[in-house]
């Protein structure tokens, strides 16, 4: 029943090793987000992607790789772990609308809804 | 880039007290939500409110679009209450992510 998911919920790795984080939504929504959240509570967005395709790339350094395979699917691979990366990364899905092809946010009733987050230690 | 500011930073409340929670954009947004953070880290939704009004038991939400800030009041607190209240909209001038302000850390004490 749950309606974004994510795994694992925990994950503590050693410097150098690669992982990755996979979400899953059952909302029937055409838009996913992978945001971190540092040690001081803040949330950034890093990607963003709809119906498989990536909208939205953030500075993020190229060792994170997302992948969609389908609009309900969008998980998060880290390569070369760095001490760093340590955070609780949030999948999130919505429904957007596009305004004159440029502007994408949510429709109505259909706003950001997060999974339970996943805290990444790396030591 | 846009920027939200919450205030208060943190906040301690006795419970039973009531509080209002701000946030100010420094440009115009979109679909403004109110999140609380619970204690074990989960995101809830707890408003959309692009402007208006709303209640929901004992928050409620008011947003006035056209001055760039919203608000959200807790009454009669309770210890479960207790967490990080987070705005976030989505920035009309490029209108492709939900930008958070920093958070407001509540802390409800019985």
């Amino acid at each position: 029943d749950t309606a974004v998911s994510q795994t694992p919920k925990y994950l503590v790795t050693q410097m150098g090793n690669d992982k990755s984080i996979k979400c899953e939504q059952n909302l029937g929504h055409d838009t996913m987000y992978w945001y971190k959240q540092d040690s001081k509570k803040f949330l950034k967005i890093m990607f963003s992607y709809n119906n498989k395709e990536l909208i939205i790339n953030e500075t993020v350094p190229n060792r994170f790789s997302p992948k969609s395979p389908d609009k309900a699917h969008l998980n998060l691979h880290i390569n070369s772990l760095e001490l760093g990366d340590s955070a609780v990364y949030f999948c999130a899905s919505s429904q957007i609308v596009r305004d004159r092809g440029r502007q994408h946010y949510p429709s109505g009733a259909n706003v950001l809804t997060f999974g339970a987050g996943s805290r990444l230690t790396v030591l | 880039g846009i920027q939200v500011e919450q205030s208060p930073p943190d906040l301690i409340l006795q419970e039973g007290a009531n509080s209002t929670l701000r946030c100010n954009f420094s440009d115009s947004v979109n679909n403004l939500q109110w999140f609380h953070q619970n204690p074990w880290g989960q995101l809830i939704n707890l408003f959309y409110i692009p402007s208006g009004t709303k209640q929901n038991g004992r928050l409620s939400a008011t947003t006035v679009a056209t001055e760039r800030y919203s608000l959200l009041y807790i009454s009669s607190s309770q210890t479960t209450d207790s967490g990080v209240y987070f705005c976030a909209g989505w920035p009309v001038e490029y209108g492709n992510k939900l930008v958070f302000g920093a958070g407001t850390i509540l802390r409800v004490k019985s």
